[in-house]
């Protein structure tokens, strides 16, 4: 099915670990972008990217790495886990064709 | 970017049309409004987006007068299901391509 494919689903980090969200869209979209969602809160703006090669910040940039190698994919690093980090983060695509984004279901993270 | 502004939260009955009104004010010439809609634990979905006057489709219309500060999100004959948060952004399809700027949305409560 076409859409956006987040993995893992749900995620339980120590403290000072590493790991990498992983995003993956089949829709052939240049847009792609990741957010995170606190309790109450709408989403907030991490990175995005325009197309390969090409990334920036968002909003909550700090202790999060992003790179974009191909058309596919968007992975999300976080290089050094804080509990701060615990969030649900969500990757989105879209091209300048769509009149919307399309969002995957999300990896909720904890970090203890 | 246009801040937007929107109840916090609005209850409603089954069958009963829903109206939720943005207001974005500070609205620039290139600005789009999309409305979303997120159910819990999962990520937002596109509802509709509009540039002036009226757009409809088969879930919602979109209201949008012609100073464009506020625009108000339609939905007929509300069931259970819709239960959500609402979010309503203005977007620059020109110069903000790849990102979204999400405010905190409306939950809509629809009671049998």
């Amino acid at each position: 099915n076409a859409g956006v494919t987040q993995t893992p689903k749900f995620q339980v980090l120590k403290t000072g670990q590493s790991m990498t969200l992983q995003c993956a869209q089949d829709m052939n979209h240049e847009y792609m972008s990741w957010y995170r969602q606190d309790p109450g809160m709408g989403l907030r703006l991490i990175h995005y990217s325009v197309g390969a090669g090409i990334t920036d910040q968002g909003e909550v940039p700090n202790g999060y790495n992003v790179s974009r190698s191909t058309t596919e994919d968007f992975p999300l690093r976080l290089l050094s886990a804080a509990p701060s980090q615990t969030s649900v983060y969500f990757c989105a695509s879209s091209s300048r064709e769509e009149l919307g984004y399309t969002f995957g279901s999300g990896t909720r993270l904890t970090v203890v | 970017l246009a801040k937007t502004t929107q109840p916090i939260s609005m209850d409603s009955y089954e069958g009963q049309e829903v109206n939720i009104t943005c207001s974005h004010n500070n609205i620039a010439t290139n600005d789009y409004i999309t409305w979303y809609q997120q159910f819990p634990s999962q990520g937002p979905r596109f509802i509709i987006q509009g540039y002036k006057t009226k757009v409809t489709n088969e879930v919602a219309s979109l209201f949008i007068p012609a100073d464009r500060k506020s625009s108000t999100l339609s939905l007929p004959r509300v069931s259970l299901s819709d239960t959500a948060v609402y979010y309503c952004l203005v977007e620059d399809r020109g110069s903000t391509l790849g990102r979204l700027y999400f405010g905190r949305g409306t939950q809509l409560t629809v009671w049998p």
